[in-house]
């Protein structure tokens, strides 16, 4: 099955630095990779997704990357901001329409934002 | 926030005994994945209900068990509990014709003892 590594578990840098997070995953029928925010004791937030027909997505200060040959993916994060400090998950998913496989997740990088 | 909802929120239950679960998934998304979420870790797939039936499943044992029912809400089973089914139980919810995008409830948070 699918598996998906994710780097750094922790990455603190000062407010309105960039943060970058990257993942690689194994399967290479994969073809939807979203990115989930979890602040503590809350639901996961889905804040940006990308499929494996395009290299790159933004979203304001969001942006995620593909590199299909190389099994990669990476979120960057612009002009970070205190209230982007949470944990940040990737997933992968081979499954069209409603995700049929499920995502399989990385297994999060905590996130914090220095004054 | 979603429109997706989960009940209870937090449940404390003995090794051995049974719980259930459930979730209500967002108006138009006819698509439920449940997801266990230990301390710590990403969440893990556990299973898909699409049309009453599950359609996808992860590595878990035949003790979790699912349902869904005609309004696409579904319930998440789990028999003989152990101390390790100890998480965060998240469901998420989906269409099938109109996107692969999850969105999540806010959990129910499970306690073994």
């Amino acid at each position: 099955g699918e598996n998906v590594e994710q780097h750094p578990s922790t990455l603190s840098v000062q407010e309105g630095d960039s943060a970058v997070i990257k993942c690689t995953y194994s399967d290479s029928a994969s073809n939807y990779f979203p990115w989930y925010k979890q602040e503590l004791g809350k639901r996961p937030q889905l804040i940006i997704d990308i499929r494996s027909n395009v290299g790159e997505k933004k979203d304001q200060r969001i942006a995620v990357t593909l590199n299909k040959t190389a099994k990669h993916f990476s979120l960057h994060i612009t002009e970070t901001q205190p209230e982007d400090s949470a944990v940040y998950f990737c997933a992968a998913s081979t499954g069209t329409g409603g995700g049929a496989d499920g995502l399989t997740f990385g297994k999060g990088t905590h996130l914090i934002i220095q004054p | 926030e979603t429109g997706v909802t989960q009940s209870p929120t937090h449940l404390i239950k003995t090794r051995g005994q049974q719980v259930t679960l459930r979730c209500s998934s967002q108006s138009g998304h006819n698509t439920v994945s449940w997801y266990q979420q230990a301390l710590g870790q990403g969440p893990q797939f556990i299973f898909q209900y699409y049309r009453e039936e599950e359609n996808g499943r992860g590595n878990f044992p035949p003790r979790f068990s699912g349902l869904q029912f005609p309004n696409y809400s579904s319930e998440l089973n789990v028999n003989a509990l152990e101390l390790d089914d100890s998480a965060l139980y998240l469901c998420a919810s989906s269409s099938q014709t109109s996107g692969v995008e999850q969105y999540f409830g806010p959990g129910t948070r499970l306690t073994v003892t």
